[in-house]
């Protein structure tokens, strides 16, 4: 998995809990993403970070926060969980040196909301 | 934002045999690319195909893109057990990458 881990892997939380997950990466890539997989929704982007404190929203980003204080390490935070939230979470990360660029994947963190 | 979809998805074949999957997508492009995921795990990457390709190979893999029609094609030859996987398309604008819902293609041993 390409020097990445996310942590935890598993997480079984109740609603109105806030919960982060981490994801760290030895790579020394700049950019780094948070993805969400569910059943009939493939990969969406929540948010990614294209460096140190600078960070974007993706396309399903509500009720979700980002930081990045370091190259290696992007937090995401539900600050209050809902079961909607119920999902799949993936990093992924790419050097965007050039054009195209592909992403590198962690193993995931499985959260359920109950 | 540019978003890809499979077609079918799913697929279940023999090993041996050859498994095709396709990709639309809706606004121009500078490439698309594809990956793979096992169950349980993240993507991997498996090829990149740029707008001004029509066909590239890699292995026992081969896309074609058609930028008319705004469509893709991954085959898989001569299928084995372990390419039991999902594989999306992916196409790529500002270093973010927009995925489709992705196709299942079980090979029976």
């Amino acid at each position: 998995d390409a020097g990445i881990t996310q942590s935890p892997r598993h997480k079984v939380t109740e609603t109105g809990t806030p919960v982060t997950l981490r994801c760290h990466q030895t790579e020394n890539h700049r950019y780094m993403y948070w993805y969400r997989q569910d059943p009939g929704h493939g990969l969406r982007l929540i948010h990614y970070s294209y460096g140190v404190k600078d960070t974007d929203k993706g396309e399903v980003s509500d009720g979700y926060s980002v930081s990045r204080s370091k190259t290696e390490d992007f937090l995401l935070t539900l600050e209050s969980a809902t079961s909607s939230q119920t999902s799949v979470y993936f990093c992924a990360i790419s050097d965007g040196s050039g054009v195209p660029d592909t992403q590198y994947f962690g193993p995931g963190t499985r959260l359920t909301v109950l | 934002s540019q978003q890809g979809e499979e077609d079918p998805q799913a697929l279940s074949i023999q090993e041996g045999e050859n498994a095709t999957m396709n990709c639309s997508y809706k606004t121009s492009i500078n490439n698309l690319q594809w990956y793979r995921q096992n169950s349980g795990r993240g993507l991997v990457h498996l090829i990149l195909i740029r707008s001004n390709e029509r066909e590239k190979h890699s292995g026992r893999l081969r896309v074609t893109l058609d930028t008319s029609k705004k469509s893709s094609s991954l085959l898989i030859t001569a299928s084995r057990a372990a390419d039991t996987a999902s594989y999306f398309c992916a196409t790529e604008g500002n270093n973010r990458l927009a995925f489709g819902k992705g196709n299942q293609v079980v090979v029976i041993p």
